[in-house]
């Protein structure tokens, strides 16, 4: 299958910091990726689909001016949580479609954010 | 709208075989299936399509009916590594967007 890299794994942020989370497609290429948010226990919430060259589609409810998301190549989309508060804690995933299959989603390890 | 999974949490002894449903209100181009260990990102297991298929792999089947908008996961003999979470996304599109059920925990025991 296809590999999906984030980086950082994990990352601890005073309050009111920025954080930039990277999400990359290793051996394919990626026009749409993913960009979901998960509470301990809970299911994953997409917050935004990030397409290469334009600008990112936000789900209802997700505020695109405290998430930027930018998909810089095909193999690129990065996350950033502006202004960070203790409630944007939580684990960040990003999947990229395509590679070798129809339809196929494959995610990244994941992003564990604390703000503290 | 999110789908729904049946059961919320099922326990099995080693070798025993488990169902795991996942039911939309919405018509479905596909569903997708995950399995999530704890502190880890959910791991892609297989992709059903509009048209009925089933598919399967080893031990782990699924079937898709379109018409009632259900998907059912099947593991067999199931093995300690099984334990997780298991996730179904449904997608209106390929290459779309998937919304996820809440999860079904399974934990398998020696």
């Amino acid at each position: 299958g296809a590999v999906v890299s984030q980086h950082p794994s994990r990352v601890i942020c005073k309050s009111g910091t920025s954080v930039k989370i990277e999400c990359r497609s290793l051996d394919f290429q990626a026009t749409t990726m993913f960009w979901y948010r998960q509470f301990p226990k809970q299911s994953l919430m997409l917050m935004a689909t990030s397409n290469e060259g334009s600008k990112a589609t936000y789900e209802q409810g997700v505020e695109k001016d405290k998430f930027l998301i930018n998909h810089a190549s095909l193999t690129l989309s990065t996350l950033t949580v502006t202004s960070a508060h203790p409630e944007d804690s939580s684990f960040y995933i990003c999947s990229a479609g395509g590679g070798q299959g129809v339809g196929e989603q494959y995610f990244g390890p994941g992003t564990r954010l604390t703000v503290t | 709208q999110q789908p729904v999974q049946s059961p919320q949490a099922v326990i099995l002894r080693e070798g025993e075989d488990a169902v795991i449903n996942c039911s939309s209100s919405k018509a479905l181009y596909s569903v997708h299936w995950y399995r999530q260990k704890h502190g880890e990102a959910p791991v892609f297991l297989m992709i059903l399509l509009k048209g009925g298929e089933q598919k399967g792999h080893e031990k782990i089947s699924a079937s898709f009916n379109e018409k009632k908008q259900q998907s059912s996961l099947y593991l067999t003999a199931s093995q300690l590594s099984y334990s997780g979470t298991y996730f179904c996304g449904t997608g209106g599109t390929s290459y779309g967007k998937l919304t996820f059920g809440q999860g079904t925990i399974l934990t398998v025991h020696p």
